[in-house]
């Protein structure tokens, strides 16, 4: 089946920490792989995406690159700010089907 | 551009009433939107899809009668929660797609908290 796992949360990180948010999936066509933000009380923001294997989606800082070999798509950011408290989201889409799934979210919590 | 929008943001209603949700693509039109259900610290839970002029399709376990879905033009999707008990509170979101970018990537909308008391 198609199903996106991320680790659980929450994260909590002083400013200027490196971040890592692993997220793999497993999917049975090719899919294209997203990461999306909540921020509290909001809808879901699109953060980065990338269509196939080894393509790299950045974004405000932060990246991840499609790893087909090890079916990752793990979320990074170099030097986080309080900003980026939220809800991160991975996320998978077969294009057969237009259809998302979605992981359980991780919420990130970044203190000054 | 794509902007997708919900009204209300947050709705409070009596048990036993209907309420309806609308979901709008403001600057595109959307053939196909979808319609999320997300529970507090969890992921979202597709309920159903809905091709402009044709039925929605639901997910399994999703009630159709309770939850009821109208893609009446390219720009509009409803969803009128029938009935409405306590147990249906939660916060509900849609997406769009079929505009920009690549056709397989959806837009959100920002989410109406429905809280029945």
């Amino acid at each position: 089946g198609n199903s996106v796992t991320q680790m659980e949360g929450p994260v909590t990180l002083s400013e200027e920490a490196f971040l890592t948010i692993n997220c793999t999936y497993t999917a049975t066509g090719y899919p294209s792989l997203f990461w999306y933000v909540q921020y509290p009380g909001e809808g879901l923001q699109l953060l980065l995406k990338a269509t196939k294997a080894d393509d790299k989606g950045s974004n405000k800082g932060f990246e991840a690159t499609y790893r087909k070999e090890t079916t990752s798509f793990h979320l990074e950011k170099g030097s986080v700010q309080v900003s980026d408290s939220a809800v991160y989201f991975c996320a998978l889409s077969l294009q057969d089907f237009n259809k998302f799934y979605f992981g359980s979210g991780t919420k990130l919590n970044v203190k000054p | 551009g794509a902007v997708v929008s919900q009204h209300p943001s947050w709705v409070i209603c009596k048990s036993g009433t209907s309420v309806k949700i609308e979901c709008r693509s403001l600057d595109f039109q959307a053939t196909t939107m979808f319609w999320y259900r997300q529970f507090p610290k969890q992921s979202l839970m597709l309920m159903a899809t809905s091709n402009e002029g044709s039925k929605a399709t639901y997910e399994q376990g999703v009630e159709k009668d309770k939850f009821l879905i109208n893609h009446a033009s390219l720009t509009l999707s409803t969803l009128t929660v029938t009935s409405a008990h306590p147990e249906d509170s939660s916060f509900y979101i849609c997406s769009a797609s079929g505009g920009r970018g690549s056709y397989n990537e959806q837009f959100f909308g920002p989410g109406t908290r429905l809280t029945v008391l």
